[in-house]
């Protein structure tokens, strides 16, 4: 099975407010990753963070990890329109593989 | 961008017809990795490449096999497409697992009919 589950699978908001995803894992890992993709397109890196960082941000973006939860969330900042995407977290699951979730869609209403 | 190119875009094909999807990347990154994405699934590892002609098997393997002859070609077999093996594929390559980013390429829909 998969191992990043992201959670909600779907996510309707307004424009200006926050969106937040999260990401539960099973095995221990490295590092987590988050990556969005536009509808049809491939896949675009956003941050990752290290095993043994808590929280980390890029511009509007800030990311959580709790090690002890095997879990990640990914805030995004007063969202806009062009943030219309599906998001997921990809880990290393310990291992050489990269393995993503089934990630969550996420639609910024303007 | 990230020189990665997946060929070809679109596909279709019959029930039971081999199949080849090519990956090629020009930044001599170790790692090459081999998708599928599906309505329900997310993105599903089939196979991965950690060198030239090491290879090793993801979590959707069955009905594909893989090779890797030069550092920038992966290639995906289907050796006998299925209609359940109608997806979009996407190849990733990267320098280092889970510590540097992953870049994708365009993906390829295919199509059994």
């Amino acid at each position: 099975s998969q191992q990043g589950e992201e959670d909600p699978q779907a996510l309707s908001i307004q424009e200006g407010e926050n969106a937040t995803m999260n990401c539960s894992y099973k095995t221990s890992i490295n590092n987590l990753q988050w990556y969005r993709q536009n509808s049809g397109r491939g896949l675009v890196h956003l941050i990752l963070i290290r095993s043994n960082e808590r929280e980390k941000h890029s511009g509007r973006l800030r990311v959580t990890l709790d090690t002890s939860k095997k879990s990640s969330s990914l805030l995004i900042t007063a969202s806009r329109a062009a943030d219309t995407a599906s998001y997921f977290c990809a880990t290393d699951a310990g291992s050489e593989k990269l393995v993503f979730g089934k990630g969550t869609k996420l639609t910024v209403n303007p | 961008d990230a020189g990665i190119t997946q060929s070809p875009r679109h596909k279709v094909t019959e029930t039971g017809t081999p199949v080849t999807l090519r990956c090629h990347q020009t930044e001599n990154h170790r790692y090459m990795y081999w998708y599928r994405q599906d309505p329900g699934h997310g993105l599903r590892l089939i196979h991965y490449s950690y060198g030239v002609k090491d290879t090793d098997k993801g979590e959707v393997s069955d009905g594909y096999s893989v090779s890797r002859s030069k550092t920038e070609d992966f290639l995906l077999t289907l050796e006998s497409a299925t209609s359940s093996q109608t997806s979009v594929y996407f190849c990733a390559i990267s320098e280092t697992v889970g510590v540097t980013e992953a870049f994708f390429g365009q993906g390829t829909r295919l199509t059994v009919v």
